[in-house]
């Protein structure tokens, strides 16, 4: 059974302050999804990283892939407190075809203060 | 181009009654994937439709729940004989193909008294 866990599962930090979440799988997956939730609200898809190396950038978020090591990492610059939200990581159950559901995390609660 | 839609946004229903949760995909898209998800909980996956057929339903719990996506019209989940447990929120997701990133609705938050 594929396990998804991330950490940490709660983060409270500063303006200004760098971070970085962690997510660590179980199985072998070459897709790896990183999405972000505002309270209430859906999942808005932020990226997704699909291959050993990858390394992606979205304004103050970074994401990258190391499948050898089975482990993922969302690194925030500079914190603003728009980036205020649950952010999960997703793995593909089935990498080898067929099932496509998603294994995710149970989330990283970030709250930014000014 | 509208987004994966989902309704109703929010339900209520009694404890023995039925639940019929709607999903209508982005245009273009013909991968289905509903997931539900606890407070404070990730989403847990529970099963994969195409148009017609259902690919993969492992996360489903074998009785009171069924879904279908029809050659014409939404998805839909049901659950039948709802109970306290099932209390949480429903998200359908849709890809244009298969391992693709998959587009989340707003969800169906259903609540059971």
């Amino acid at each position: 059974e594929l396990k998804v866990e991330q950490n940490p599962l709660f983060l409270s930090m500063q303006e200004g302050k760098n971070y970085t979440i962690y997510c660590n799988y179980s199985t072998t997956s070459d897709r790896l999804y990183w999405y972000r939730q505002d309270p209430g609200k859906s999942l808005e898809s932020l990226f997704v990283l699909l291959s050993n190396g990858a390394v992606k950038q979205e304004g103050r978020l970074m994401a990258s892939l190391d499948t050898k090591a089975r482990l993922s990492t969302l690194h925030i610059t500079a914190a603003v407190h728009d980036l205020s939200a649950t952010y999960f990581c997703a793995v593909d159950m089935d990498s080898g075809g067929g099932a496509d559901g998603l294994t995710f995390g149970k989330g990283t609660h970030l709250i930014i203060q000014p | 181009n509208a987004g994966v839609m989902q309704n109703p946004r929010h339900l209520v229903r009694r404890r023995g009654q039925e639940a019929r949760l709607r999903c209508s995909p982005m245009k273009g898209h013909s991968h289905v994937y509903w997931y539900r998800q606890l407070p404070e909980e990730g989403l847990k996956f529970m099963v994969y439709l195409q148009k017609e057929n259902i690919i993969d339903e492992s996360g489903m719990p074998k009785e009171r729940f069924s879904a279908e996506f029809p050659k014409e019209g939404p998805s839909i989940l049901r659950i039948q004989q709802v109970v306290r447990g099932d209390s949480a929120a429903y998200f359908c997701a849709s890809s244009p193909w298969t391992r693709n990133t998959q587009y989340f609705g707003p969800g169906t938050r259903l609540t059971v008294l």
